[in-house]
């Protein structure tokens, strides 16, 4: 089993949709998750943490689900600019609790 | 802002040729970090460093090393490059030595050995 295991996807979605992504993660010790994004041939960029709360910016909502080892994100009202790969972030795993990063989900939205 | 630069955009390299890649960052981070990325396999953990002239492997080391001379500067080297280790390479910085803080990346060097 892969330690952080996303759908690659691609969601196509029209403008305007509401869009969810899951990320299932391994290690029950994990304490940090991140959901990065990547645009096509640029480096990632933090999106937003996710906090056992879960928390929301703006369109984006990011959940934890400790018991089920999971993390969500919902993407509401869909934007043309949201297309790109959306990478689930967990440490934990590596020497030194570094990150360790899913294989991303690509989301494309149409007009 | 943060700003953390690479050395080259696109490389092509022989079998066999010592290959450097260099990082730089601006912003008097502690840690920094190589990733590569291929498809269907995300990022992996090349090596990182936790201060001037401190390393340590991380997923996979094999076939890499690494240098930090500097605090805002951490080089990879391929001693001789292969064909596998085609790929896009990133580098990373953050703040503070614990992984909950935000990592800030590079554009990345795509490499192709021939």
């Amino acid at each position: 089993r892969k330690e952080v295991e996303q759908d690659p996807g691609p969601f196509n979605v029209p403008e305007g949709a509401t869009v969810a992504f899951n990320c299932t993660y391994s290690n029950s010790a994990s304490q940090s998750f991140f959901w990065y994004r990547q645009d096509c041939r640029k480096e990632p960029k933090l999106l937003m943490s996710v906090y056992s709360s879960g928390n929301e910016d703006g369109r984006f909502t990011a959940q934890l689900n400790r018991a089920s080892q999971y993390i969500s994100l919902l993407i509401r009202d869909s934007k043309l600019s949201d297309s790109a790969t959306y990478l689930c972030v967990v440490n934990g795993y590596n020497a030194g609790n570094m990150l360790t990063f899913g294989g991303g989900t690509r989301l494309m939205v149409k007009p | 802002d943060v700003k953390v630069t690479q050395s080259s955009r696109y490389l092509v390299k022989r079998t066999g040729e010592k290959v450097f890649l260099e990082c730089v960052q601006d912003m008097d981070h502690e840690n920094m970090f190589w990733y590569r990325q291929d498809p269907g396999l995300g990022l992996r953990l090349i090596y990182f460093s936790y201060d001037v002239k401190m390393k340590e492997k991380g997923d996979i080391p094999e076939g890499y090393s690494v240098s930090r001379e500097k605090k805002e500067r951490f080089s990879l080297i391929l001693e001789s490059a292969s064909t596998n280790q085609t790929s896009m390479y990133l580098c990373a910085s953050s703040l503070i030595s614990q992984a909950q803080e935000t990592q800030y990346f590079g554009p990345g060097t795509r490499l192709l050995v021939l």
